[in-house]
């Protein structure tokens, strides 16, 4: 079946530092959706991309999708405390279903 | 405008008890997910519900769970004869079409203990 991959699982920063976290599907992607879970809390939709070799930023956050479709990107530039959780990967394959990949733990040190 | 509720927000059963896990989506929203949470571990995908029909339980063990949406009332998780390993956090999901082209809004999950 389908799976989508994550790495690195975890990531410590000193504050100020920029992350990058990767997103690997075993299949092509219709589309691929983003998602932060703060500790103890529930994950919170960040951004959707669509198109093949597609950018979209949100502040200091950059997203990326590949061309092929089957991988993508997010990079926070220049890390802040606030950024501290996990960031996951939601791969859609055409239909209603989105196979969450494995995750990214992010720690941010002040 | 209220977001996903859950309800319990903390779930403790001893093994063999059933555990009822309840979400009303956001309003507007016809479309439920149940995602199960290990601890430092991803979201898996159990059962996907529109108003009264389960349209994909692919993720949800056969024996021991179910789940229903109602036309009205929330939607229900139910797990019968509680084990160990059923312990998980487990966070609904609504959209108010398929997921595919709008994004999941979470409930803040119900943590589940088994003892």
């Amino acid at each position: 079946g389908q799976q989508v991959m994550q790495i690195p699982q975890y990531q410590h920063v000193q504050e100020g530092e920029d992350f990058t976290t990767y997103c690997n599907s075993s299949t092509t992607l219709s589309n691929i959706q983003w998602y932060k879970q703060r500790p103890g809390g529930h994950p919170v939709f960040l951004i959707q991309l669509v198109k093949s070799g597609e950018v979209k930023k949100q502040k200091r956050l950059t997203f990326q999708f590949g061309e092929a479709k089957k991988n993508s990107s997010l990079h926070i530039t220049a890390t802040q405390t606030t950024d501290v959780g996990t960031y996951f990967c939601a791969g859609g394959s055409g239909t209603y279903k989105y196979i969450f990949g494995t995750g990214t733990r992010l720690k941010v040190l002040a | 405008n209220a977001g996903v509720m859950q309800n319990p927000r903390h779930l403790v059963r001893r093994r063999g008890q059933e555990a009822r896990l309840r979400c009303s989506p956001m309003k507007g929203h016809s479309h439920v997910y149940w995602y199960r949470q290990l601890p430092e571990e991803g979201l898996k995908f159990m059962v996907y519900l529109q108003k009264e029909n389960i349209i994909d339980e692919s993720g949800m063990p056969k024996e021991r769970f179910s789940a229903e949406f109602p036309k009205e009332g929330p939607s229900i998780l139910r797990i019968q004869q509680v084990v160990r390993g059923d312990s998980a956090a487990y966070f609904c999901a609504s959209s108010p079409g398929t997921a595919i082209n709008s994004p999941l809004h979470f409930g803040n999950g119900t943590r589940l203990t088994v003892t």
